[in-house]
């Protein structure tokens, strides 16, 4: 199976800063790659699908780039609710798999 | 608007069964795969198996193929997933979620509630 590793495990940042957040695959998932954020006691939310789509309603301030084994999210200028916790996903190959996580949190 | 709405969670002792459902309704039900992901306390995500739109194709982790099975009545607009054989490592909260566009198991672009799963004797 395709192992994600995302880092760093945590992010301290302030509002208004730029998060950037990585995911590296274990063998190339193409551009196959998604990104979710997931607040406490909440569902995820889909922001990223196919490495780079924004999903709808999403603002611009997130976007995904990379390609391969090698991936990013940027949040341009942090909000108050964009702290949360960050998966990537992989649809490359069976079994689907996530990463491990990265907490954005308050500085 | 668009809604998942998953029933059928609870307490169940191990080598015990349950049987999840999930109601769908705001969006044409047939014309999307759907999946079940995860989620033990204070862990990851982890994806748990698909279904095609039509019902006709399946996927499962390795951790429950042979224990689970996905189901989905298109009149109904309703998935399940049979869990047998229950294990303590079951214990989570258990989504449903749709596929965000054509194809299986893609991006999950709306998920329900949850529904907690508790594996204990």
């Amino acid at each position: 199976e395709i192992v994600l590793t995302q880092s760093p495990a945590t992010l301290s940042l302030s509002p208004g800063e730029r998060a950037t957040l990585s995911c590296r695959a274990s063998q190339s998932v193409s551009s196959y790659l998604a990104w979710y954020q997931q607040k406490p006691g909440q569902a995820p939310r889909l922001l990223i699908y196919d490495a780079s789509n924004r999903a709808t309603g999403i603002p611009a301030r997130f976007s995904g780039s990379g390609s391969g084994t090698d991936f990013t999210l940027t949040i341009s200028s942090l909000e108050s609710e964009d702290f949360a916790v960050y998966y990537c996903q992989q649809r490359s190959n069976w079994p689907r798999t996530f990463g491990q996580g990265t907490k954005v949190e308050i500085k | 608007e668009v809604q998942l709405l998953e029933s059928g969670g609870g307490l169940v002792q191990p080598g015990g069964c349950l049987r999840l459902s999930c109601a769908a309704s705001g969006f044409t039900f047939r014309s999307y795969a759907m999946n079940w992901v995860r989620q033990a306390p204070g862990k990851g995500l982890e994806w748990v198996s698909a279904i095609s739109g039509s019902g006709g194709s399946t996927y499962y982790a390795d951790s429950v193929k042979g224990r689970f099975t996905i189901s989905r009545d298109n009149s109904k607009n309703t998935l399940y997933l049979q869990m047998n054989s229950l294990r303590a490592e079951d214990s989570a909260v258990y989504y449903c979620a749709k596929d965000v566009d054509s194809g299986v198991a893609k991006a999950f672009d709306i998920w329900g509630q949850g529904t907690m799963v508790t594996v204990s004797s």
